[in-house]
């Protein structure tokens, strides 16, 4: 399967803890982005990575999240002292290059702050 | 000013009919269209992508782009009960710029 990949697909953490969300690239992809999803709303852009680049983060959360694409290994995005506000689903897509337009989604994760 | 604007819906359409979605945007820049589809609880999964004004044709379906007036469409013909999703319609300038999504139409294709 040669598909976007995340994991883990359910995560349910307690208010404070941190929520780690893996995403691993399409084979040839080195271009990653996130998006949140709350119920019922349209998917809102958190970043746009590159390897070992963060090329736009406009839509990051200024305090508590941060996100990474390493050299070698998934892209993570990292939630600190997570809040019920956090609850949502966040889906990771990527795509080849920057003039390669198309992404292309993985399943997501459902995160659930209790 | 939104960037990218759709009506939310419901869309009902009966089965059978031609569904047709639609999508406005704000950047001149832009170049790149996307039609992507949401069933409840999944993933978008894409259906089409246009970079020039005209019609593009994939089996049931028809993306419109018209860059003058800022708009792009997508028709669904012989509309079918599975067809009923959310419709994303998604927009990208240049080089390393990001995709920027609508809030999407539901559709419902009444049997």
């Amino acid at each position: 399967n040669a598909g976007v990949m995340q994991n883990p697909r359910h995560l349910v953490r307690r208010r404070g803890q941190e929520a780690r969300l893996r995403c691993s690239p399409m084979k040839g992809h080195s271009h990653v982005y996130w998006y949140r999803q709350l119920p019922e709303e349209g998917l809102k852009f958190m970043v746009y990575l590159q390897k070992e680049n963060i090329i736009d983060e406009s839509g990051m959360p200024k305090e508590r999240f941060s996100a990474e694409f390493p050299k070698e290994g998934p892209s993570i995005l990292r939630i600190q002292q997570v809040v019920r506000g956090d609850s949502a689903a966040y889906f990771c897509a990527s795509s080849s290059l920057a003039g390669e337009e198309t992404q292309y989604f993985g399943p997501g994760t459902r995160l659930l702050v209790l | 000013q939104k960037e990218v604007e759709q009506n939310s819906g419901p869309l009902s359409v009966p089965e059978g009919a031609i569904a047709s979605l639609n999508c406005t945007y704000s950047d001149r820049g832009s170049q790149s269209f996307f039609w992507y589809r949401q069933y409840s609880g999944k993933s978008p999964e894409l259906i089409m992508f246009i970079y020039s004004n005209g019609d593009k044709e994939d089996g049931r379906f028809t993306a419109q782009l018209n860059k003058a007036s800022q708009y792009v469409s997508l028709l669904i013909r012989d509309s079918q009960p599975s067809d009923s999703a959310t419709y994303l319609c998604a927009v990208k300038a240049g080089g390393y710029q990001k995709v920027t999504f609508g809030t999407g139409t539901k559709l419902q294709v009444i049997p």
